[in-house]
């Protein structure tokens, strides 16, 4: 259902430092786990991805680690810029049937110059 | 040369009007979904299409009626419109079938007002 009652929950970081931003997924069975990384007035858009055969996954500045014993996923940005402050999601889904994917609450990520 | 385009980026409507908003992909994708955000971000799938196939239907009013008349077009038309059907709507692809999961691709949204 809608999140009713819940507010987004907000990260505020200075710029130049680390940020890490948290998500548990609900599906022992999800397979496959996508972090998307939202604008203001944009669509989400896709920053990196891990499979559940992996633990970790770099990207450049991203790194992406799974906890699959705790279903806990993170984001780590490295050297946070201006230009990284936006809603962050964690997304998971199943490869098992035809792809649907659950969008986690999000949270907001502000980078104070 | 716009991946996942929307129209129209902003829909201002009274309530009980009908209303459509279209979608198209130029990435030869055979997945297609329309996601409905609320006023607190959170994004939930409403819809998806597989060459042309509706294949994931969520719990969704009949109101809503999905149509795809080609593989690179899934276009969302809304009967009678309510208050609460105010949000965003985001149109998406992937390159995927059975058994597999891919990216997915966000259009900029449509941002629906029912006055």
């Amino acid at each position: 259902g809608e999140s009713v009652g819940l507010h987004l929950p907000t990260l505020s970081v200075q710029e130049g430092d680390n940020s890490i931003i948290n998500c548990a997924y609900s599906n022992s069975a999800s397979d496959y786990f996508i972090w998307y990384k939202q604008e203001s007035g944009k669509g989400p858009q896709f920053i990196i991805d891990i499979r559940s055969n992996m633990d970790k996954r770099q990207g450049q500045r991203v790194t992406v680690l799974l906890n699959k014993t705790v279903k806990h996923l993170s984001l780590q940005i490295a050297a946070t810029q201006p230009g990284d402050s936006a809603v962050y999601f964690c997304a998971e889904s199943y490869s098992g049937g035809y792809q649907k994917v659950t969008f986690g609450i999000g949270t907001k990520l502000q980078v104070i110059p | 040369d716009t991946a996942v385009s929307q129209t129209p980026k902003y829909l201002v409507t009274q309530m009980g009007n009908d209303k459509s908003i279209k979608c198209e992909q130029n990435l030869g994708h055979d997945t297609m979904y329309w996601y409905k955000q609320d006023s607190k971000k959170f994004l939930k799938i409403m819809f998806s299409y597989n060459n042309k196939e509706l294949i994931i239907n969520e719990t969704v009013p009949n109101r809503f009626s999905p149509k795809s008349p080609d593989k690179a077009h899934l276009n969302l038309h809304i009967n009678s419109l309510e208050l609460g059907d105010s949000a965003v709507y985001f149109c998406a692809s992937s390159q995927e079938g059975q058994g597999s999961v891919d990216t997915q691709y966000f259009g900029p949204g449509t941002r629906l007002t029912v006055l």
